[in-house]
């Protein structure tokens, strides 16, 4: 268990429609991450948050959304949801905001788009 | 334009022998490396990592190597187990760089 926890694991909804990711961080870190994975596809980062505050972003639609919460939780926004938006949606988050450090990876939300 | 590469898509071992994963980078700003371990239906788990003053990196049976002139590294498993089976990924950061950066992976098969 990395103490990252994310909600839900599975979620299936049809295009259009407007979904929200949910992350815990670990106790203690400050940095949230968000990755998307496609299929027979790596990771491609999205973007980063640091304490509230974005640190640093990816190839990120704009279609898409993210926020850190005064908790540090964060939340991944996704609207008019296309069949291609399909994937693995993972967070991890770090301590501090150096990026010379680990990351732990929480389990991944499937999103499936019909 | 993919800065983290990882040519090979799959490898298959035997058991006890060595396993050889190989990563390659074009951002020279990158002095952070990192692999981390996948199974299938869980997130990525980190398990090695080298700074780019280092040039060998060793924790048990995993060794992690670092060429900066080639911009190669390459992640050792000696010896290989069934248990190492899974997609490794390479990724990549630096003090000056504000992401990280994660290869296509590569999918490990050691077989028994």
């Amino acid at each position: 268990d990395s103490g990252v926890t994310q909600t839900p694991k599975h979620l299936i909804t049809a295009t259009g429609q407007r979904v929200t990711l949910r992350c815990s961080p670990r106790s203690g870190d400050l940095s949230v991450y968000w990755y998307q994975q496609s299929l027979d596809q790596g990771l491609q980062f999205l973007i980063q948050y640091y304490n509230g505050e974005e640190r640093a972003k990816g190839n990120i639609l704009e279609r898409f959304s993210a926020q850190q919460f005064p908790d540090l939780h964060s939340e991944l926004n996704l609207s008019s949801l296309e069949l291609g938006d399909s994937a693995l949606y993972f967070c991890a988050s770090s301590s501090g905001g150096g990026r010379n450090t680990e990351a732990f990876f929480g389990q991944g939300t499937r999103l499936t788009v019909v | 334009d993919q800065q983290v590469k990882q040519n090979s898509p799959s490898l298959s071992v035997q058991e006890g022998r060595i396993s050889i994963l190989n990563c390659d980078y074009t951002n020279s700003m990158f002095d952070y490396f990192l692999w981390y371990k996948k199974y299938p239906a869980e997130g990525p788990t980190f398990l090695i990592s080298i700074s780019s003053i280092k040039d060998k990196n060793e924790d048990g049976r995993f060794t992690v190597f670092l060429n900066k002139s080639a911009k190669h590294l390459s992640l050792h498993i000696v010896p290989s187990q069934p248990g190492d089976s899974a997609v490794y990924f390479c990724a990549a950061s630096g003090t000056s760089y504000d992401k990280v950066i994660f290869g296509p992976g590569t999918s490990l098969s050691v077989i028994p």
